[in-house]
């Protein structure tokens, strides 16, 4: 199946700090990419819409000064998480669609997530 | 908005059958997915219905009724290994964003 890689896989980081993380898609192209958010025991939460070469949409409640999000190339979105706090320690997930249509056509490949610790 | 409602826990003996049921209410819905999560990783895909029916893909079934707004996964011969959450996660055609429901976590006893 397709492959989509995150970087760091885990990050540890000191209050105040920014974080950047990244997700590719390795074997296709993604012309749009998802954010999601985990906190424990919980369910994924949608934080993000990233299209390529045009502005992310956030979902409502999430600010989107505080998690920039950047869609430079077909392969490649990045979230930077700004001035970090504890409450924002959590597991960030990003998806990416195929844009060659593989397997059906909203089937959406995840990357395996980076874990954020803010002291 | 949607609301999409799974059971927040279950749990099945090895060799046995679970059903996991899904209910979904949301505009512009253009698929179910379930994937599957065992603890500090990612979603895995299990299956994708979008017309009602009968997806069966080995020990895993899915069952979609859109007009009930349902769905189930059927786990048939359950391992050890199948302890891990299930999540229901909804199409909105409109953006092709996936919700996801709080999922279920499912444990299994030898």
């Amino acid at each position: 199946g397709a492959v989509v890689s995150q970087h760091p896989s885990r990050v540890i980081c000191k209050s105040g700090t920014s974080v950047k993380i990244e997700c590719r898609s390795l074997d296709f192209q993604a012309t749009t990419m998802f954010w999601y958010r985990q906190f424990p025991k919980k369910s994924l939460m949608l934080m993000a819409t990233s299209n390529e070469g045009s502005k992310a949409t956030y979902e409502q409640g999430v600010e989107k000064d505080k998690f920039l999000i950047n869609h430079a190339s077909l392969t490649l979105s990045t979230l930077t998480v700004t001035s970090a706090h504890p409450e924002d320690s959590s597991f960030y997930i990003c998806s990416a669609r195929d844009r060659g249509g593989r397997g059906s056509t909203d089937t959406q490949y995840f990357g395996p997530g980076t874990r954020l610790t803010v002291l | 908005g949607q609301n999409i409602d799974q059971p927040t826990e279950m749990t099945a003996t090895e060799g046995a059958i679970v059903q996991i049921n899904c209910t979904y209410q949301t505009s512009g819905f253009n698929g179910l997915f379930w994937y599957q999560q065992h603890a500090g990783e990612a979603p895995t895909f299990l299956s994708y219905n979008v017309l009602d029916g009968l997806e069966e893909k080995g020990r895993f079934s899915s069952f979609l009724s859109r007009s009930k707004g349902y769905s189930y996964l059927l786990l048939k011969e359950l391992q050890m290994k199948d302890s891990a959450s299930y999540l229901c996660a909804v199409v909105k055609s409109s953006a092709s964003k996936i919700i996801f429901g709080s999922g279920t976590r499912l444990s299994i006893r030898p």
